[in-house]
């Protein structure tokens, strides 16, 4: 089993739809989550980071429920810019130890006109 | 700012060739990392360095070796190229919750 799991998608929405992308992780240790969009051919950037009690940030929403292990992303209003794919990201490690980062294979979102 | 740099962006390497690709970082971060992509993998941590002067196995180091240079630099070489290591190659590097991207190296082992 893949220590965080997508659905690679992918996903074909139209303009002004609303799609919600799901991510599943493995080690109960973990302690920090995040997304990543990664346009085609580029490097990965971070979108978001994930608390437990849920944050927003403009068409965007992430939610992390610690006891069932799942992180959400929801994007709203949808623009043809957000065709890219999401990587959800977890962090097992501690900063001294090197901020280990462990990475889903990645959802892609393809919005159409 | 640079941000994060990676050479060379392409790369054909015969079986049994070897090659270094640089990294550097102009941000003064402590760790930095390299990872390899490949379709439907995800990115996968092939060694990273916590600070200047340490270095660590990742999830995928069988095959590479790596030097910390200095704080901005680190490289990653390739002994003896095999074809499963075609793949593109990220170097990466931290604070404290954000990790930041060079942009790539597509390397073709043939």
């Amino acid at each position: 089993r893949k220590e965080v799991e997508q659905d690679p998608g992918p996903f074909n929405v139209p303009e002004g739809a609303t799609v919600a992308f799901n991510c599943t992780y493995s080690n109960s240790a973990s302690q920090s989550f995040f997304w990543y969009r990664q346009d085609c051919r580029k490097e990965p950037k971070l979108l978001m980071s994930v608390y437990s009690s849920g944050n927003e940030d403009g068409r965007f929403t992430a939610q992390l429920n610690r006891a069932s292990q799942y992180i959400s992303l929801l994007i709203r209003d949808s623009k043809l810019s957000d065709s890219a794919t999401y990587l959800c990201v977890v962090n097992i490690g501690s900063y001294n130890a090197g901020n280990m980062l462990t990475f889903g294979g990645g959802t892609r979102l393809m919005v159409k006109p | 700012n640079a941000g994060v740099t990676q050479t060379p962006k392409f790369q054909v390497l015969k079986t049994g060739q070897s090659m270094t690709l640089q990294c550097a970082q102009d941000m003064n971060h402590n760790s930095m990392y390299w990872y390899r992509q490949d379709p439907g993998m995800g990115l996968r941590l092939i060694y990273y360095s916590a600070s200047e002067g340490t270095t660590d196995k990742g999830e995928v180091p069988n095959g590479y070796n790596v030097s910390r240079l200095n704080k901005r630099e680190f490289s990653l070489r390739l002994e003896s190229a095999a074809p499963s290591q075609t793949s593109v190659y990220f170097c990466a590097s931290s604070t404290l919750w954000e990790q930041y991207f060079g942009p790539g190296t597509r390397l073709t082992v043939t």
